[in-house]
Parts: structure tokens; C-alpha cells; sequence
């Protein structure tokens, strides 16, 4: 157990909708990597966000949107909903969200769209 | 752009064997690269990491190396196990950028 929790573990949806993917990080880490795993493509890095503000910015989507809140934890916002969205979607935490740190991947949210 | 490549193929070993793993950069200089291990349908889960003036770097049967000249990284696990059985994930970061570029990771089947 890895101490990063991600909820929901599944969702199914239809496309044209929103969803709202939840993940706390663990204790003490003040960054946030969100990151998009497709079956034939490696891990996709979407947002990163340190002690409530964004660090650095990947492939996301103008559809998708994160934040981090004072708490630290963090959600990710899909709307619009496309058929290409479905995905396993991985929370992860660091420390400092230095290039050296480690992450730790939560369990993930398997996103699928109909 | 900047791309990490690892063997698409998945790398099937005999128990006991080594295991040898590459990752390679172009376009791209890394100050540090990292090793995960992703079991399927679970997060992955760190291993390693190297920094660039360091050539090797051991953790019990593990081992990875960085040969900046050829622009990449060998992860080896030694006396490999059935348990080892796996996709392994490198990614790479530099100090100037918050984020780690990821390679597609290679699938290891141990067979006993």
C-alpha cells in the first residue's frame, strides 16, 4: 500500500458527460502528478501540482482540468467525454516534487466510456 | 521532441537467469533516470533511481546503469524469479523540469 488513495477505483459513463476523479496523496507529500494509462500507450503525464499550484503542465487536454486544494488533496475534472477518454487514470504523490523524488501511484481509476 | 524508448516486445527469461532491460533517450539529456515496476492493473511502484555521474547502482539483485554517451539504461535483475514477472517502467527527469518523461515499458515474464 503505497498510502495515496484514489476514489473511484472504477467509473463507467457515457460519452458527452463529466466525471470528477478524487485522489488524496500521502501523508506529508505536498505534490500531485496526475497521469493517463492506455492500453497501447505508456504513461501519459497530465498535471503536477506542489502545495496547491500548478508546476507543470503535459499533454492534458483542454477538457480536463485539475486541483489541488488546501488539504492537499486533489481531483481531475473530465468533461466532454469521448470514447478515446477510457483509460486508467494514476494519482501520484512526492515529497517536493523535486526531479529526484519519488512518486508513489495510488490504485488508479479505470475510466470507461460508452 | 523527447523520447524515452523501451523494448515494446516482452522479454521472456528462465528462472535463474539475468534479466537485462533497456531504456534509451534521444533528443534528450537527463540528469536522472528511474525504474518502476507495474504489475497489471495496479500502480507502479519504484525500484531505482541513477543520476547522470553515476555509472551503476545496486539494490540487492537489482543493478541499473547510465552511459550517457550511448544515451542509455540497462536495468538487470539478477537469479530472476517468477515474481519478478512484470512490466518495468524508466523514466527520465532533469533538474530544470518538474516532471518525469516516460518510457512504454518493457514486459518481463520469468518461466520457471
Amino acid at each position: 500500500d503505497s498510502g495515496v488513495t484514489q476514489t473511484p477505483k472504477h467509473l463507467i459513463t457515457a460519452t458527452g458527460q463529466r466525471v470528477t476523479l478524487r485522489c488524496s496523496p500521502r501523508s506529508g507529500d505536498l505534490s500531485v502528478y496526475w497521469y493517463q494509462q492506455s492500453l497501447d500507450q505508456g504513461l501519459q503525464f497530465l498535471i503536477h501540482y506542489y502545495n496547491g499550484e500548478e508546476r507543470a503542465k503535459g499533454n492534458i487536454l483542454e477538457r480536463f482540468s485539475a486541483q489541488q486544494f488546501p488539504d492537499l488533496h486533489s481531483e481531475l475534472n473530465l468533461s466532454s467525454l469521448e470514447l478515446g477518454d477510457s483509460a486508467l487514470y494514476f494519482c501520484a504523490s512526492s515529497v517536493q516534487g523535486a526531479p529526484t523524488d519519488t512518486q508513489y501511484f495510488g490504485p488508479g481509476t479505470r475510466l470507461t466510456v460508452l | 521532441s523527447q523520447k524515452i524508448e523501451q523494448n515494446s516486445e516482452a522479454l521472456n527469461i528462465q528462472e535463474g537467469k539475468t534479466a537485462t532491460l533497456t531504456c534509451n533517450y534521444t533528443n534528450y539529456s537527463p540528469a536522472y533516470l528511474q525504474w518502476y515496476r507495474q504489475d497489471p492493473g495496479r500502480g507502479p511502484v519504484f525500484l531505482l533511481l541513477i543520476r547522470e555521474n553515476e555509472k551503476e547502482k545496486r539494490k540487492e539483485r537489482l543493478k541499473v546503469t547510465f552511459d550517457t554517451t550511448l544515451k542509455q539504461s540497462l536495468f538487470h535483475i539478477t537469479a530472476s524469479q517468477p515474481a519478478d514477472s512484470a512490466t518495468y517502467l524508466c523514466g527520465a527527469s532533469m533538474d530544470s523540469n518538474y516532471q518525469l518523461i516516460w518510457g512504454a515499458g518493457t514486459k518481463l515474464i520469468i518461466k520457471p
